[in-house]
């Protein structure tokens, strides 16, 4: 079985710009959450799509958007990009909303 | 607000010995206690997770113990191998948390040979 995809799997963008970033789940999973990890620290949660809707949302500002698509997979899109969104993101997969979590590869966004 | 405190944030053992990792949790409606470790440049891996209704859970040279009262958590890993250095991190979820795990800040293990 493959397990959580991401792409790209590196990207860099300059300040201003706009970025969509890919996931796909486990099959059979209807769960996926996106969280940015800065290096040196623990991933932050920024979304949990669940059957297509949004389910929670961190503390992250309204540059920062998602959607699910019909066969689950998912993009995040941040607009407005600044220095600071530079980090990982990850996607986690999920076989419901409260069951165990399983990680991408992520994806390096360096924003110049 | 919700916050998840991991301690040491750097471990250093002896191939052989024991290491432990503790964690605490602020909101007393977390129920669900995952542990994730992380190789350099790599994914997050699950490793082993417990919830609230069970006090340890042990898999092999891993075991978790939780204790809801005083709301903290701990990681034991025995017999470690040099495998095992990595980045370790703590979360907590819950049903009322929209499905967000909360992380510690992390614990770099390194095991010397």
């Amino acid at each position: 079985d493959a397990g959580v995809t991401q792409s790209p799997t590196h990207l860099i963008k300059t300040r201003g710009q706009h970025v969509t970033l890919r996931c796909s789940p486990i099959s059979g999973h209807k769960s996926v959450s996106w969280y940015q990890q800065v290096l040196g620290q623990g991933p932050q949660f920024i979304f949990q799509y669940y059957e297509k809707e949004e389910r929670g949302r961190g503390n992250f500002p309204d540059r920062f958007s998602a959607r699910q698509f019909p066969n689950y997979s998912s993009e995040l899109n941040v607009n407005a990009l600044l220095l600071g969104d530079s980090a990982l993101y990850l996607c986690a997969s999920s076989n419901d909303r409260h069951n165990e979590q399983f990680f991408g590869p992520g994806t390096r966004l360096t924003v110049l | 607000g919700e916050n998840v405190e991991q301690h040491p944030s750097t471990l250093s053992v002896q191939e052989g010995d024991s290491a432990v990792i503790k964690c605490t949790y602020s909101d007393s409606a977390s129920n669900y206690f995952p542990w994730y470790k992380q190789e350099l440049g790599k994914r997050p891996q699950l490793i082993i997770d417990i919830r609230s209704n069970v006090g340890e859970k042990k898999d092999q040279r891993i075991a978790v113990t939780l204790n809801k009262t005083a709301k903290h958590f701990s990681l034991h890993i025995t017999e470690t191998q040099p495998e095992d250095s990595a980045v370790y991190f703590c979360a907590t979820g819950g049903y009322n948390q929209g499905g967000k795990l909360i992380f510690g800040q992390g614990t770099e293990l390194s095991v010397k040979p």
